[in-house]
């Protein structure tokens, strides 16, 4: 089937503290991988995405590199700012289901203070 | 061009009443999502649909839930007989619905419901 397992949190760091939390995946097919923000009050926005192995995502100073041979997809930032304190949410789209349903992961509280 | 849009915003009811959520996708896009994020459970998918039609129901947790869309556009999701397990936050996506790249899901802000 298909699943997604990323790092439990609450995880909290300090403003220009180096960020990953780690994703790993289960899927069915050749999935495509995201991560998904959701900024306090807010609805969930993609953060960025890569549809094949070897792609790296981007945006915003964030990068996740699909890594086909570790099933992983780990979300990185070299200096997060306080700006940055949401939840961040992996997820999956798989081939062998429904088109475009995802399967996310349970999401990670990210708190960064000054 | 307005993104997807839901009501109510915040839904307050009693165990056992019947409640209806909405949902407007953006304007051109085929398939759309329902999802719930409840603290238990994290995001799960309850049903998509492609037009009118529901291909998937799968994620719809009893037969108390049902869901419609009419003229391709807006959706209502109706959970009967409410129970306290049905408070989350009931979230709706809509995409263009082709495959690959043009179907990026855009979300919608959410009803908060709340069942007393």
């Amino acid at each position: 089937g298909n699943s997604v397992t990323q790092m439990e949190g609450p995880v909290t760091l300090s403003e220009e503290a180096f960020l990953t939390i780690n994703c790993t995946y289960t899927a069915t097919g050749y999935p495509s991988l995201f991560w998904y923000v959701q900024y306090p009050g807010e609805g969930l926005q993609l953060l960025l995405k890569a549809t094949k192995a070897d792609d790296k995502g981007s945006n915003k100073g964030f990068e996740a590199t699909y890594r086909k041979e570790t099933t992983s997809f780990h979300l990185e930032k070299g200096s997060v700012q306080v700006s940055d304190s949401a939840v961040y949410f992996c997820a999956l789209t798989s081939r062998g289901s429904t088109l475009g349903r995802l399967y996310f992961g349970r999401g990670t509280q990210l708190t960064v203070w000054p | 061009g307005a993104g997807v849009s839901q009501s109510p915003s915040n839904k307050v009811t009693e165990k056992g009443k019947d409640v209806e959520l909405r949902c407007d996708p953006i304007s051109g896009h085929t398939a759309l999502y329902w999802y719930r994020q409840s603290l238990g459970q994290g995001l799960e998918f309850l049903i998509y649909f492609q037009g009118n039609s529901a291909p998937d129901k799968s994620g719809l947790p009893s037969d108390r839930f049902s869901a419609e869309r009419t003229g391709g556009s807006v959706s209502t999701l109706t959970i009967q007989r409410t129970q306290q397990e049905d408070s989350a936050v009931y979230l709706c996506a809509s995409s263009l619905g082709d495959s690959g790249r043009r179907n990026e899901q855009f979300f919608g802000p959410g009803t908060r419901l709340t069942v007393l």
